[in-house]
């Protein structure tokens, strides 16, 4: 069946390394989003994607973290000189255009900063 | 990214009870959506309904939505094993916001 696909599933960084997180969206989907699970129950928005364009950045934190969605290529989140508060599980989202329709997440990266 | 309460935070029952929770939010919405994520795993999607909609079903799961009072329920019915997971109800269209989840324990 169809999925959105991330790697890697665990990726462990010494505080101040930089971190790279990959997502396959689901073709046809035309919007990618990036949330962080930090706590088991709190989900925060970071980035959100309209095809290989920026659609929504309000969430990110714009100094360390970055992201792209390039054609044929997996998305990628990357964090430079990761911090230990950035430890927690990363979700990517993908979703058709118009609303309506319900998102499909991958089954995310754990990011474990040390 | 919380928009709202939901209620209750836990939840345990026995193997085919019911299980019902609610949720709360603050803004108008055009939609509302219900996940499941099991323990360590990704968000599986399981309903929409829509702002004119008051009930839907889907299979063994049943949706309301009052948009009066901006709240929704959601009933699992002959609860089984596997639905052990936690459930969130989530707004927004293009900027999901998410409640805090109702952690369900179905006990065999």
């Amino acid at each position: 069946g169809e999925e959105v696909a991330q790697t890697p599933k665990h990726l462990v960084r010494g505080e101040g390394q930089k971190a790279k997180l990959y997502c396959a969206p689901i073709k046809g989907h035309s919007y990618v989003f990036w949330y962080q699970q930090v706590l088991k129950n709190e989900f925060k928005f970071l980035i959100s994607f309209q095809n290989e364009n920026v659609f929504d950045e309000t969430g990110m934190p714009k100094e360390r973290f970055s992201a792209k969605c390039l054609p044929n290529s997996p998305c990628s989140l990357e964090i430079q000189a990761t911090k230990l508060e950035d430890s927690a599980v990363y979700f990517c989202a993908s979703t058709r255009a118009g609303t309506g329709y319900g998102y499909t997440f991958g089954s995310g990266t754990r990011l474990t900063v040390v | 990214s919380q928009q709202g309460e939901e209620d209750p935070q836990a939840l345990s029952i026995q193997e085919g009870e019911n299980a019902t929770m609610n949720c709360s939010y603050k803004t108008s919405i055009n939609n509302l959506q219900w996940y499941r994520q099991n323990s360590g795993r990704g968000l599986v999607h399981l309903i929409l309904i829509r702002s004119n909609e008051r009930e839907k079903h889907s299979g063994r799961l049943r949706v309301t939505l009052d948009t009066s009072k901006k709240s929704s329920s959601l009933l699992i019915t002959a609860s089984r094993a596997a639905d052990t997971a936690s459930y969130f109800c989530v707004t927004g269209d293009y900027k999901l916001s998410f409640g805090a989840g109702t952690t369900v324990t179905v006990r065999a």
